[in-house]
């Protein structure tokens, strides 16, 4: 298994408040991916990273940022957590972007 | 709309059944890919195909470009083979994957 890490792998939070996922690998893939899965719905991007400090929108981008300063650390942020953010999130990485994914293990997120 | 569509969505079958799930698609593509998700939630690589045919053990998976469908097919189905099995595409413009819903199947012993 590719080595991906997730943290947290749980949490709960109120609505307003900030919350920062992180995705940590030790693959050196230079592609980083934030998904989202929801009932009804397949996996949809939110961001990606094509390489530290590279960043790019997804198809549900709205509402959050993201940010890479080290090849092996991709971050996600709520800046304001809504209850339509409860989901859970998955981080992926590839060598490039056709390229096979990989993913991490999942945050459950729940915003009350 | 999802460019991405997979039949059934849920499936049962008997240990030992030959299985197979669809993936259809509306656009020109580069790449498919193949995953396995376990009922834990945990997701896994199985294939990454452009075009023909590949094998890994019980698992087969195919692609019609012309056609544009896929199909993975399960040989020997035991109950560990329980998950959902995902599809995603890469269209030929663009960076990203497109993901199907899922087909999720239960192997009853």
């Amino acid at each position: 298994d590719a080595g991906i890490t997730q943290s947290p792998r749980h949490k709960v939070t109120e609505t307003g408040t900030p919350v920062t996922l992180r995705c940590h690998q030790t693959e050196n893939h230079r592609y980083m991916y934030w998904y989202r899965q929801d009932p009804g719905h397949g996996l949809r991007l939110i961001h990606y990273s094509y390489g530290v400090k590279d960043t790019d929108k997804g198809e549900v981008s709205d509402g959050y940022s993201v940010s890479r300063s080290k090849t092996e650390d991709f971050l996600l942020t709520l800046e304001s957590a809504t209850s339509s953010q409860t989901s859970v999130y998955f981080c992926a990485i590839s060598r490039g972007p056709g390229n096979e994914q990989f993913f991490g293990p999942g945050t459950r997120l729940t915003v009350l | 709309k999802n460019e991405v569509e997979q039949s059934p969505q849920n499936l049962t079958a008997q240990e030992g059944e030959f299985i197979t799930i669809n993936c259809s698609y509306s656009v020109g593509i580069s790449a498919l890919h193949w995953l396995q998700q376990h009922p834990g939630g945990g997701i896994v690589s199985l294939f990454m195909l452009s075009s023909g045919k590949k094998k890994h053990g019980r698992l087969i998976a195919t692609i019609n470009i012309q056609e544009k469908h896929s199909s993975l097919h399960i040989t020997a189905s035991h109950p560990r083979d329980s998950a959902v099995y995902i599809c995603a595409v890469r269209m030929n413009t663009g960076n990203q994957f497109y993901f199907g819903t899922g087909t999720s199947l239960t192997v009853i012993p």
